[in-house]
């Protein structure tokens, strides 16, 4: 069965740093998206990504935030200048189109500001 | 008032025990829903869609309440491997396809 893949599984990064979470998602899918969890909370939009572009985007995804598939088949989340609260599970996460609208994860990346 | 609310838990049952979940939303122009499960520090894995007239798959029924803004799902003969925390989503069908996710309900099936 397809699946989501997500590297790193976990990633470690002084405050300040810059990381690239990587993404690749179920190859016939055409919708792509990023969530965080934080650690206890709840699951949270970042960012739909469709035909190129951002489809929708939440508070949360600030201009500390881009996106990008740089080819075919990755998709990658981009933090600037990490911070202490970046700490988080992303998921990345894929969908055939909107109508079927069902959302694939993948296994999610640790990210760990220190 | 949160977006998708449901009950903390956790829900303590026996082997075989039926067992309901309930969730309200605030978005009445919510479009889809959907039940996923989550294993401690793992992905959201797709459940069910939740669909108008009530959907059921093997043990596991959903049942959509529109004009009430609730969404419930029950469980029956539970397992063991039951044992996750049932997340309740919501899309409103923005452009987007954003899901709004719930706090979860955990539940606990113990021999």
């Amino acid at each position: 069965e397809p699946e989501v893949t997500q590297t790193p599984s976990h990633q470690v990064t002084q405050m300040g740093q810059e990381v690239i979470l990587r993404c690749v998602p179920i190859s016939n899918h055409l919708y792509f998206y990023w969530y965080r969890q934080i650690l206890g909370q709840k699951v949270e939009f970042l960012v739909s990504f469709y035909n190129n572009e951002i489809s929708e985007k939440s508070e949360i995804f600030d201009d500390q935030f881009s996106v990008e598939r740089p080819d075919g088949s990755n998709f990658t989340l981009k933090i600037r200048s990490t911070k202490l609260e970046d700490s988080a599970m992303y998921f990345c996460a894929s969908s055939l189109g909107t109508d079927p609208y069902e959302q694939y994860f993948g296994p999610g990346t640790r990210l760990t500001v220190t | 008032r949160k977006e998708v609310e449901q009950d903390p838990g956790p829900f303590n049952v026996p082997e075989g025990a039926t067992v309901a979940f309930n969730c309200t939303y605030s978005n009445s122009a919510s479009q889809s829903f959907f039940w996923y499960r989550q294993d401690c520090r793992k992905e959201p894995k797709l459940l069910m869609s939740v669909y108008s007239s009530g959907n059921e798959d093997g043990r596991f029924t959903a049942q959509l309440n529109r004009a009430s803004q609730y969404i419930s799902l029950l469980i029956r003969d539970s397992k063991l491997s039951d044992s996750a925390t049932y997340l309740c989503v919501v899309n409103v069908g923005n452009a987007g396809n954003m899901l709004t996710f719930g706090g979860g309900t955990r539940l606990m099936v113990k021999p």
